[in-house]
């Protein structure tokens, strides 16, 4: 079946602009997640969302960052007044329930990441 | 949160076995253990998760210490595509953020020498 998939793959932008990715999750999957990955290290979290609403979003690193999940499906991570230091993979994943004991129901399957550059 | 410690890099022979050692000195009774790895140009993917018994799937097997302070993967017969980035990560069921939140590494970069 269909993965998890990310639109853009990459994403060229000029500092100050705004930028939005997407993110497909598995179909039926309820919680859906953000990392993001700078060059040679592992990914970070940004934000968790079960369902529609947004369970956890600690992650998120300031308020240029925010991200919606209005039908409880496709994700948008939106970036405001990118910085240079925006620049990173973003990484999306989903699973068909979150918390609880580990098992193939809350195992995440992530998706390839888009590479945001920011000039 | 409970952290792991990993060598940066291993190299192995193609179609020999491989084990990657992972320390965690200070894991709690509800960590689980959970290892990922990341091919080139792609998303994390899983490998396998254990508590406390060693585990076996179509991947990898996962030794734990009886002790639970170190684990270890194995690749029975390592391939080219086993070459990537493998992370070992400690879950917590009991912890709210813990038991969703992936908390990642730098992990160990596997290369496979044909």
């Amino acid at each position: 079946g269909a993965g998890v998939s990310q639109t853009p793959s990459n994403k060229v932008t000029e500092k100050g602009k705004y930028v939005e990715l997407r993110c497909d999750p598995i179909s039926g999957h309820t919680a859906l997640y953000w990392y993001r990955q700078s060059l040679g290290q592992g990914p970070e979290f940004l934000i968790y969302f079960q369902g529609t609403g947004a369970a956890d979003d600690s992650g998120l690193p300031n308020d240029r960052f925010f991200a919606v999940r209005p039908e409880g499906s496709v994700s948008t991570l939106k970036i405001q007044r990118t910085e240079r230091g925006d620049s990173a993979v973003y990484l999306c994943a989903s699973s068909l329930t979150g918390q609880g004991t580990p098992s193939t129901h809350n195992e995440q399957f992530f998706g390839p990441g888009t590479r945001l550059t920011v000039l | 949160d409970a952290k792991t410690t990993q060598p940066n890099s291993m190299e192995s022979n193609e179609e020999e076995p491989v084990h990657l050692p992972c320390n965690h000195s200070t894991i709690s009774g509800t960590d689980y253990i959970h290892w990922y790895r990341q091919l080139p140009s792609q998303g994390p993917e899983y490998v396998i998760h254990g508590l406390t018994s060693n585990v076996n799937n179509r991947m990898a097997s996962l030794a734990i210490a009886e002790d639970r302070k170190s684990s270890t993967l194995i690749l029975h017969r390592a391939t080219l595509r086993d070459a990537a980035v493998y992370y070992c990560i400690l879950r917590d069921v009991d912890s709210g953020a813990g038991s969703y939140q992936l908390t990642f590494g730098k992990g160990t970069k596997l290369s496979v020498i044909p």
